[in-house]
């Protein structure tokens, strides 16, 4: 079974409406993450969290809010979807390894807002 | 602030070819340095590492050198194959143990011929 998994792997939907795309892990890390991937644009940090209770805004937040549920569970909320937030979404993990942070990766999600 | 930058693609070449793919960056503090590969259709996957200067990182025949003097972490591999095909993302994890964020690369886009 994956490390991480992320779901819906696919969604189209349409603008306005509220999308929650969800990702789960079972390596036991503290820290989740996601990003959003766009043609030549490498990844871009939207939202990051320590653990349960800390949760930090990363490069491109506006207009999507997270939740982390519990350790092992971090959501990523669009409130009123727009065509520009058509992209691959990533969610990965990291635990601490001395001052090497590797970050492992879900399989992404394919947003497509009309 | 810290930043990564790597060569544009895309890269093609033939199979047994010999790779570089250029990545320079600019931090403060002593980075760790990535290489993350994305096979279609898939999440990222760290294909190697190195956490200090002069150390080399390798896996599945590729190599890169962490070089502080010219900041650079040039990925290398001396027989490509058509299964290396792939997009690869340079990355540094911004030193500080509460830091914990990876900076990417545009990525590269590589595809190999038989």
């Amino acid at each position: 079974d994956a490390d991480v998994t992320q779901t819906p792997r696919n969604r189209i939907t349409k603008t306005g409406k509220r999308i929650m795309l969800e990702c789960s892990q079972t390596k036991g890390h503290d820290r989740m993450y996601w990003y959003r991937q766009d043609p030549g644009l490498g990844l871009r940090l939207i939202y990051y969290s320590f653990d349960v209770k800390d949760i930090n805004k990363g490069e491109i937040s506006d207009g999507y809010s997270v939740s982390r549920q519990a350790q092992a569970k971090f959501s990523l909320s669009l409130e009123s979807a727009i065509p520009n937030q058509t992209a691959l979404y990533f969610c990965a993990t990291s635990g601490v390894s001395g001052r090497t942070d590797t970050q492992y990766f879900g399989p992404g999600t394919r947003l497509t807002v009309l | 602030g810290n930043s990564v930058t790597q060569m544009e693609g895309p890269v093609t070449l033939s199979e047994e070819a010999f790779l570089t793919i250029n990545c320079t960056y600019t931090a403060t503090g002593y980075p760790s340095l990535f290489w993350y590969v994305q096979y279609p259709g898939e999440g990222l996957q760290l294909l190697l590492k190195a956490t200090k200067a002069d150390d080399k990182g390798s896996n599945k025949g590729f190599e890169a050198t962490y070089r502080k003097e010219t900041t650079s972490f040039h990925l290398e591999k001396g027989s490509v194959q058509v299964s290396d095909s792939a997009v690869y993302f340079c990355a540094l994890s911004e030193s500080g143990s509460s830091a914990s964020k990876i900076i990417f690369g545009s990525g590269t886009r590589l595809s190999i011929r038989p």
